[in-house]
């Protein structure tokens, strides 16, 4: 079982529906969790970061982690055209000086006008 | 500010070449990554350094060298170049509680 899984899509939705991501992780210890949007041809950019459980909200994106289930998801409310890209979750541990990031393999979104 | 910037953006290699991927942040960033990836396996990380003058493998280290050079600079180095290494390179910098900068990564293609 790899560490973090992420449904890869492709997900395919009209413009203005509610999209939901989802990923889970089988390492306790992770205690930071991010949501990546990455644009065809570019690299990575953060799009949401999480410490712990709960939720937390920007704009028409919505993040929640339960820490419980070993579960993370990404709400994109209004979802617009613009929005088609690969959405990467990625979390870590808090220890020492390791930072380092895990990935799910991302999922490929497409909003249709 | 630059951000995290990757040279090349394009490369072709022939099988047995040799290459030096170059990284550079000016976020005065602790922490540096090379990461791959490709289709259908999300990014996986090569090497790693936590801080300046120290290096570490990450899932995928075969095949490559790394050189943290100063804060700012942490090179790939393909020594002899594969098929298999035919990917997407992307170099990130990260503090302590903020999240992974990436460069716009780099195109090998090995033939």
């Amino acid at each position: 079982q790899k560490e973090v899984e992420q449904d890869p899509g492709p997900l395919s939705v009209p413009e203005g529906a509610i999209v939901s991501l989802n990923c889970t992780y089988s390492n306790s210890a992770f205690q930071y969790f991010m949501w990546y949007r990455q644009y065809s041809r570019k690299g990575p950019e953060l799009l949401m970061y999480t410490y712990s459980s709960g939720n937390k909200e920007d704009g028409r994106f919505t993040a929640q982690v339960d820490k419980s289930s070993k579960y993370i998801s990404l709400f994109i409310r209004d979802s617009q055209p613009s929005d088609s890209a690969t959405y990467l979750c990625a979390m870590r541990t808090s220890g020492g000086s390791n930072y380092k990031l895990t990935f799910g393999k991302g999922t490929l979104l497409t909003v249709n006008p | 500010n630059a951000g995290v910037t990757q040279t090349p953006k394009f490369q072709v290699l022939k099988t047995g070449q040799s290459m030096t991927l170059q990284c550079a942040q000016d976020m005065n960033h602790n922490s540096m990554y090379w990461y791959r990836q490709d289709p259908g396996m999300g990014l996986r990380l090569i090497y790693y350094s936590a801080s300046e003058g120290t290096t570490d493998k990450g899932e995928v280290p075969n095949g490559y060298n790394v050189s943290r050079l100063n804060k700012r600079e942490f090179s790939l180095r393909l020594e002899s170049a594969a098929p298999s290494q035919t990917s997407v390179y992307f170099c990130a910098g990260q503090n302590m509680n903020t999240e992974a900068f990436f460069g716009q990564g780099t195109r090998l293609t090995v033939v």
